[in-house]
């Protein structure tokens, strides 16, 4: 059972556009969220995060929005740039005894076009 | 300041053989954390340490699979007997300390492919 679904596989968007990149989750119990970006032959590294007391969080080209209600979060970049081109995973926790333990989701193949 | 350092980057064997990935994290890092990422999937977290001790491995499947952080630096993760299912990347994560909020930093990665 997949706790966290990033539904698109992969996006293609033009330079200069915006990227919008989806995930949903299930557990009612997650309360902390990570987006990651990932380079082919290269470890994740860690984009943005957001707690469940916020709904939106911004860092420079990068905001994500978190939908408590609907279980849903989102990661906008904008403009879009082709070293954007990447794996973008959604994690999600909850508030555990052992303080991280990060669910991820399948990853969504975002593709800047020039 | 060095990255998370994993080695060997790629790995062939056949079933039913064992294999073992080293991590380095980065120096001063308590927490380290092993993860396996299958083809189409997200990272799951196997296995993950806070200085030489264990804090979770509850998704670890100890029938195969150990792992040890001994003076609480370096890593190794073995498998025995590696079955086909085992095919994945496995990757080595660090940070600071414990903590949901702190930022884990992710080796590149130890590709296993076993036929």
């Amino acid at each position: 059972d997949q706790q966290v679904k990033q539904n698109s596989p992969s996006l293609s968007v033009q330079e200069g556009r915006i990227s919008i990149l989806n995930c949903d989750y299930t557990n009612s119990m997650f309360d902390y969220f990570l987006w990651y970006k990932k380079y082919p032959a290269e470890g994740p590294t860690f984009l943005i995060s957001i707690s469940s007391i916020k709904d939106k969080n911004e860092d420079g080209r990068f905001t994500v929005f978190l939908n408590k209600s609907a279980k849903h979060l989102s990661l906008h970049i904008v403009p879009s740039q082709p070293g954007d081109s990447a794996v973008y995973f959604c994690a999600a926790s909850a508030r555990d005894n052992y303080g991280q333990n990060f669910v991820f989701g399948p990853g969504t193949r975002l593709s800047v076009l020039p | 300041e060095a990255g998370v350092a994993q080695s060997p980057r790629y790995k062939i064997i056949e079933k039913r053989q064992s294999v073992a990935f080293w991590c380095n994290p980065i120096s001063g890092h308590a927490t380290l954390y092993w993860y396996q990422q299958i083809l189409g999937q997200g990272p799951k977290l196997l296995i993950q340490f806070q200085n030489n001790g264990v804090v979770d491995d509850s998704q670890l499947p100890k029938d195969r699979f150990s792992a040890e952080r001994l003076k609480g630096v370096d890593s190794t993760l073995k498998i025995q007997p590696a079955k086909l299912e085992d095919s994945a990347v496995y990757l080595c994560a660090s940070s600071p300390k414990r903590g949901r909020t702190e930022t884990q930093y992710f080796g590149p990665g130890t590709r296993l492919l076993v036929l």
